[in-house]
């Protein structure tokens, strides 16, 4: 699995949009971009993923670049809710097996 | 739909006793992963395991833990003889083939 780099934390005030990135130089092909969140205390949650075209849902959107080497996670509206740990990782299916990095401490002020 | 159970939540155990943890995964799926978390640290894989069968344990230590997924029942995972490094909190994951991987609330052991 690719191997991926996000900025240790971040800040963004309530109700403004999050954008956190993540590079994943050499994801190959067939991996996909995978995004999970940890609040304190619970367990990991699935956000969102993608391949290569951008992807959203009720909770987020996926912007992943046309070379595929890096992508961004936007949270449109952030809320105080969405601090957490946000963690970028790149899974070839055939395998399925996650393994986390350091993440992205988001912390959402008021 | 219910998610990925698991239970007890919170455990105690004195060192040298035995910890199970069970593991209940989301309807429809047959893989189940476990995972641990140190205090203050990420994520470490433990175990992959399909029904009867492990299929990857290279982030189990050698010694004092097992983990099994019998055809019917719950996935547990089993640690021997505790001691005090063996307080984390303990994830259990599952997923249908080849897909998005969901993961329980954790149970939280604690070794007095």
């Amino acid at each position: 699995d690719a191997k991926t780099t996000q900025p240790p934390s971040m800040d963004c005030a309530e109700g403004r949009a999050a954008n956190l990135p993540c590079n994943h130089s050499t994801i190959s092909g067939n991996e996909y971009v995978y995004w999970y969140r940890q609040i304190h205390s619970q367990g990991p949650q699935y956000i969102i993923h993608g391949l290569k075209n951008n992807e959203t849902n009720e909770m987020a959107s996926l912007i992943i670049t046309e070379d595929r080497k890096s992508s961004t996670l936007i949270l449109p509206h952030a809320t105080l809710r969405d601090t957490a740990v946000y963690y970028c990782i790149g899974v070839n299916n055939a395998g399925n097996m996650l393994t986390f990095g350091g993440g992205t401490r988001l912390m959402v002020k008021p | 739909n219910a998610g990925v159970m698991q239970n007890p939540r919170h455990l105690v155990r004195r060192r040298g006793q035995e910890a199970r943890l069970r593991c209940s995964p989301m309807k429809g799926h047959s893989h189940v992963y476990w995972y641990r978390q140190l205090p203050e640290e990420g994520l470490k894989f433990m175990v992959y395991l399909q029904k009867e069968n492990i299929i990857d344990e290279s982030g189990m230590p050698k010694e004092r833990f097992s983990a099994e997924f019998p055809k019917e029942g719950p996935s547990i995972l089993r640690i021997q003889q505790v001691v005090r490094g063996d307080s984390a909190a303990y994830f259990c994951a599952s997923s249908r083939q080849e897909n998005t991987i969901y993961f329980g609330e954790g149970s939280w052991l604690t070794v007095v």
